[in-house]
């Protein structure tokens, strides 16, 4: 079973800031948050991943509270691009060679109204 | 970089037909991943590879699905024979070396069994 939860959907203004929780209460110290999004008929696309800071790119924001049992993706400015299926996902580092595959939930479903 | 690509991008087959779908991970990654995606449902991992070694195949239906990546780059999935329930989108990803390494997906294949 997933260890997050996200709720099923969301919706958010074009140009305005779409914020996505994840709640992971279980998560342990070496497990990371990753966060990726699939528009339809497309892949999983990698967002954003953080452990313990927060981080952002060119994509999003990734807020990870101090004791680490929740996050937020934040996408700044959010486009009708920008709709599609997000999921939060937590896993562990691995060590050596490549880490264990991700476990994906059911995800948040965003969509942006013009 | 060129992402990762798969093909066919769509199959239809018959039922008891055998079908086979080809990945080929961005250049220097080691780890490679096959998944299945149901309707409306997150993709599930069918197996891992490290270079040319399966080190995860714990969720692959060994009775009519198989996998190879015989030169540790490219891989093939192939189902025989394909059933009725098959019906799915079949996803590739791949990863680098190193602990929080992101997976990166391929667009997938959708198998159509009738």
């Amino acid at each position: 079973d997933a260890k997050t939860t996200q709720p099923t959907s969301m919706d958010c203004a074009e140009g305005r800031a779409a914020n996505l929780p994840c709640n992971h209460s279980t998560i342990s110290g070496n497990e990371y948050v990753y966060w990726y999004r699939q528009i339809h008929s497309q892949g999983p696309q990698y967002i954003i991943h953080g452990l313990k800071n927060n981080e952002t790119n060119e994509m999003a924001s990734l807020i990870i509270t101090e004791d680490r049992k929740s996050s937020t993706l934040i996408l700044p400015h959010a486009t009708l691009r920008d709709t599609a299926v997000y999921y939060c996902i937590v896993r562990v580092a691995g060590s050596g060679g490549g880490a264990d595959g991700l476990t994906f939930g059911k995800g948040t479903h965003l969509i942006i109204q013009p | 970089e060129a992402g990762v690509v798969q093909s066919p991008r769509y199959k239809i087959i018959e039922k008891k037909q055998p079908v086979a779908f080809w990945c080929n991970p961005i250049s220097g990654h080691n780890t490679l991943y096959w998944y299945l995606q149901n309707l409306g449902q997150g993709p599930e991992l069918l197996i891992r590879y490290e270079n040319e070694e399966a080190v995860d195949d714990s969720q692959l239906p060994k009775d009519r699905f198989s996998a190879e990546r015989l030169k540790g780059v490219d891989s093939t999935l192939k189902i025989q024979p394909a059933e009725l329930g098959d019906s799915a989108v079949y996803l590739c990803a791949s990863s680098s070396t190193g602990e929080s390494s992101p997976l990166h997906f391929g667009n997938g294949t959708r198998l159509t069994v009738t």
